[in-house]
């Protein structure tokens, strides 16, 4: 069971905008930033955002990030085949001392 | 180009022992603190332990805490986790990755080992 909350799937078509939400609270993401991961099978994780909303050399602006709360999102515009694989929210947890992420979301592009 | 190796995984028997050890290169590597994560089969990310780059502080999670030991070796530009007591929920693939420079995030991952613990 994760500390991070995250839908296990999302799907939409070619084209179109998806969002990944990350729920947790406030010894977690309400007080510290949060950084989301792309996973393809078999393959290491890639940052795509951190510290909320930044987005290292490379990353294209399709990709996004936000935070309000205790919550945080990952917006993803023009969605590609290629965009499809597992997307992982995650941060520090202060009550824990821990790194802690969500469970992880499955895109599929339609 | 940033690059992270990681070796020393394989197949050890419950009560067994690994080292796994994780070579850096084409950055300043005693500059940066570590982690190391691990991904049990068809699970999510799990963090395991952390180093400061003078391994000036370390911490484990709970699950790992008098079993596993994570140290450095800055003039070898490499990172090590030993793993004693090792138990059949260990069983995962081990990726070491860089602290990014707020601390607050991981840039860049080794592409893995796989350790599998079974009798």
């Amino acid at each position: 069971q994760s500390v991070l909350t995250q839908p296990p799937s999302v799907s939409a078509a070619p084209g179109q905008k998806v969002t990944i939400s990350c729920s947790g609270s406030s010894s977690n993401i309400g007080n510290n930033y949060v950084s989301w991961y792309q996973q393809f099978p078999g393959t290491a994780p890639k940052l795509l955002i951190y510290d909320n909303n930044k987005r290292p050399s490379g990353i294209p602006d399709r990709f996004s990030g936000s935070k309000s709360g205790t919550s945080a999102t990952l917006g993803i515009t023009g969605l590609q085949t290629g965009d499809e694989a597992d997307y992982y929210c995650g941060t520090w947890d202060s009550s824990l001392s821990a790194e802690v992420f969500g469970g992880g979301t499955k895109l599929t592009v339609l | 180009e940033v690059q992270l190796v990681e070796s020393g995984g394989g197949l050890v028997k419950p009560g067994g022992s690994l080292r796994l050890s994780c070579a850096a290169s084409g950055f300043t590597f005693s500059s940066y603190s570590m982690n190391w994560f691990r991904q049990a089969p068809g699970k999510g990310l799990g963090w395991v332990s952390s180093i400061g780059s003078s391994s000036n502080y370390i911490y484990y999670a709970d699950s790992v805490k008098g079993r596993f030991t994570i140290s450095r070796d800055n003039a070898k530009n490499s990172l090590y986790l030993q793993m004693n007591s090792l138990r059949a929920e260990d069983t995962a693939v081990y990726y070491c990755a860089r602290v990014g420079n707020s601390g607050t995030y991981r840039d860049y991952w080794g592409q893995g080992t796989l350790v599998t613990v079974s009798s």
